[in-house]
């Protein structure tokens, strides 16, 4: 099925430094959505990227696509202790419209 | 104040017993989505729903039923075909299938 793979699994920082994770994905997309998930909590969207869309912002978070690549990162800059979490991404519709399915996340540590 | 509900948060169970848990929503939406997490794992998705009186499988739906006959409503039924229910259990809903999901703050399933 079409999910995202997360890459790095887990990654350490310290407070003040820039967080980035990456998604490649497999088939065609409509959109391409970032979550964060606190331990133990429900997921919480962040932002979503159109396929038509290159680049786009949210306060912190700066997210790209490349469909050429299949592929898609997630900035988060100055990080703060707050933003420990897990992130996942979600490819959306597509060949897989219907679904919405998630890989195995990025662990992301920011340490004070 | 709109939402997603999870209910219960904990919810413990005998082997070989059918469990539902419930998941409502007043949003207004469409879609609504099953998914079970593992320890250290990403989500798995059940079941999916893209409008009232219709669902479809998931990627792991075998000893999971569901039902949708309400457009705020989505009862996951684990039933003891399933052979490792012991899980975190989270439901979500968008306003159409590939679009932002709100999710639930999940039920922990204990099967002992």
């Amino acid at each position: 099925s079409q999910q995202g793979e997360e890459d790095p699994q887990a990654l350490s920082i310290q407070e003040g430094e820039n967080a980035t994770m990456n998604c490649s994905y497999k088939t065609s997309i409509n959109n391409l959505q970032w979550y964060r998930q606190n331990s133990g909590r429900g997921l919480v969207h962040l932002i979503l990227i159109r396929s038509n869309e290159r680049e786009k912002h949210s306060g912190r978070l700066r997210v790209t696509l490349d469909t050429s690549k299949k592929s898609s990162s997630l900035l988060i800059t100055a990080s703060r202790a707050a933003d420990t979490a897990s992130y996942f991404c979600a490819p959306a519709g597509g060949t897989s419209y219907g679904k919405l399915t998630f890989g195995q996340g990025t662990i992301l540590t920011v340490h004070p | 104040d709109g939402g997603i509900t999870q209910s219960p948060k904990y919810l413990f169970r005998k082997e070989g017993q059918n469990v539902t848990l419930s998941c409502e929503q007043n949003l207004n939406h469409d879609a609504m989505y099953w998914y079970r997490q593992d320890p250290g794992q990403g989500l798995r998705l059940i079941y999916y729903s893209q409008i009232v009186n219709d669902f479809q499988k998931g990627d792991i739906a075998e000893g999971y039923s569901v039902s949708r006959e309400k457009k705020e409503s989505f009862p996951l039924t684990v039933t003891s075909a399933q052979k490792n229910p012991t899980a975190f259990y989270l439901c979500a809903s968008g306003q159409a299938v590939g679009t932002e999901a709100f999710f639930g703050q999940g039920t922990r399933l204990t099967v002992v």
